[in-house]
């Protein structure tokens, strides 16, 4: 079972160049979410999608955008990556949002460094 | 709005010594508590989670967590450690509107033999 899917692993980045980090789930969850983990802060939230067709910010949205392309795929990307976007960068699904006690699933990471 | 403390960024014990991890949150709300697991260059894998069904939840690798609503814990404990225990492990609630996770900072457990 694939699970939740993220690519690149791995990526340098050089200030001002752009980028997009791909996620995809094959759970049939309907609610994407992106987070950055950076030592001694625990994970943050950037964007998330409850669902297909919908998008909002998170705690740290300033300098991404997202795409939910659709049910299976949620996209970041850095239009201008600046070095304090450097960090680790984890995308997770759930089946829904919402009051629940649902469980988020992790993929593996993007480790992005810039520049 | 909600919140999660874990208390001690660090934690060591010896190979088959109790392991207690702190977690305390604040929440306008039943809270949804949840624990995860991260061992080096991976994601994040759920240990367990509360449900409201039960106060004392066990979850995977022989780990469980006491809901204390009076104390506004969920402590994570296992009574002998192993050293594939050695990970960082994180506590988190679910947000108010219930759209996410907040996470705490994070404990790294060590396990010495």
């Amino acid at each position: 079972n694939a699970g939740v899917t993220q690519t690149p692993k791995f990526q340098v980045l050089k200030t001002g160049q752009s980028m997009t980090l791909q996620c995809a789930q094959d759970m049939n969850h309907n609610s994407m979410y992106w987070y950055r983990q950076d030592p001694g802060m625990g994970l943050r939230l950037i964007y998330y999608s409850a669902s297909e067709g919908t998008t909002d910010k998170g705690e740290v949205p300033n300098g991404y955008n997202v795409s939910r392309l659709n049910k299976r795929e949620f996209s970041l990307r850095l239009e201008s990556a600046a070095p304090s976007q450097t960090s680790v960068y984890f995308c997770a699904s759930s089946t829904q949002g919402g009051l629940s006690n649902q469980p988020q699933h992790f993929g593996d990471g993007t480790r992005l460094s810039i520049l | 709005a909600q919140s999660v403390t874990q208390l001690g960024s660090h934690v060591s014990v010896s190979e088959g010594a109790l392991v207690l991890l702190r977690c305390n949150y604040s929440s306008s709300v039943p809270p949804y508590l949840f624990w995860y697991v991260q061992y080096p260059n991976q994601g994040l894998q759920l240990l367990l989670k509360y449900t409201s069904a039960a106060t004392l939840v066990k979850g995977i690798n022989g780990f469980e967590a006491e809901f204390k609503k009076s104390e506004t814990s969920f402590h994570l404990t296992k009574p002998s450690a192993h050293m594939s225990d050695a990970a960082e492990y994180f506590c988190a609630v679910r947000s108010q509107a219930g759209t996410a996770l907040i996470f705490g900072k994070g404990t790294t457990l060590s396990v010495s033999s």
